[in-house]
């Protein structure tokens, strides 16, 4: 069983549609997490969720939505998506919010989407 | 604030030892990690150092020290699917932020 799943792999679209990524993890983990990577591959956390309260949110525009509808999934919703989008979006998940010793991050397989 | 410098690329050749190295500066730090991310697929984790020293794990060891910001991650024996990319990344507060990754090239 994958440990962290991401759908869909792939994703393309017009410009000002609306999209959704879903993640889930079957860890037991509390908390997890949105990461965009782009085109230069700088990996960069967009949302944290802890137990489904949101912890995190680095200053993504609020086209960005994540839901947490319970602590073994976070979906990420775009509106009115915009070229400046196009990326990898990879979702993540760690048994605890605070940063601890091997408190490692376990990634989902990535969702690479393109927006023309 | 936070900054994170890491080497573009380097190359390295088969069954050979590369080291490669991490400056930070950071508010707030809590521990530095390490990944491994192939092309096309998901970083995995490698190592946290919290405390100064060498963490030796296999082929792969990494080093903290504190008082310089700075970090290492040594990898022995160079295999041909050690070509990747190597993230360093600082945590923070509650959060994990990562530098822009060295592209390891390894050679026959």
């Amino acid at each position: 069983d994958t440990a962290v799943s991401q759908t869909p792999k792939y994703l393309v679209t017009q410009m000002g549609n609306d999209k959704s990524i879903k993640c889930e993890q079957n860890l037991g983990h509390d908390t997890m997490y949105w990461y965009k990577q782009d085109s230069k591959k700088f990996l960069k956390i967009m949302f944290s969720y802890n137990n489904k309260e949101l912890i995190i949110n680095e200053t993504v525009p609020n086209r960005f939505s994540p839901k947490s509808p319970d602590k073994a999934h976070l979906n990420l919703h775009i509106n009115s998506l915009e070229l400046g989008d196009s990326a990898v979006y990879f979702c993540a998940s760690s048994p605890i919010s605070d940063l601890g010793l091997n408190n490692e991050q376990f990634f989902g397989p990535g969702t690479r989407l393109t927006v023309l | 604030g936070q900054n994170i410098d890491q080497p573009t690329e380097m190359t390295a050749t088969e069954g050979a030892i590369v080291q490669i190295n991490c400056t930070y500066q950071t508010s707030g730090f809590n521990g530095l990690f390490w990944y491994q991310q192939h092309a096309g697929e998901a970083p995995t984790f490698l190592s946290y150092n919290v405390l100064d020293g060498l963490e030796e794990k296999g082929r792969f060891s990494s080093f903290l020290s504190r008082s310089k910001g700075y970090s290492y991650l040594l990898l022995k024996e160079l295999q041909m699917k050690d070509s990747a990319s190597y993230l360093c990344a600082v945590g923070r507060d509650d959060k994990i932020i990562f530098g822009k990754g060295t592209r390891l090239h390894i050679l026959p």
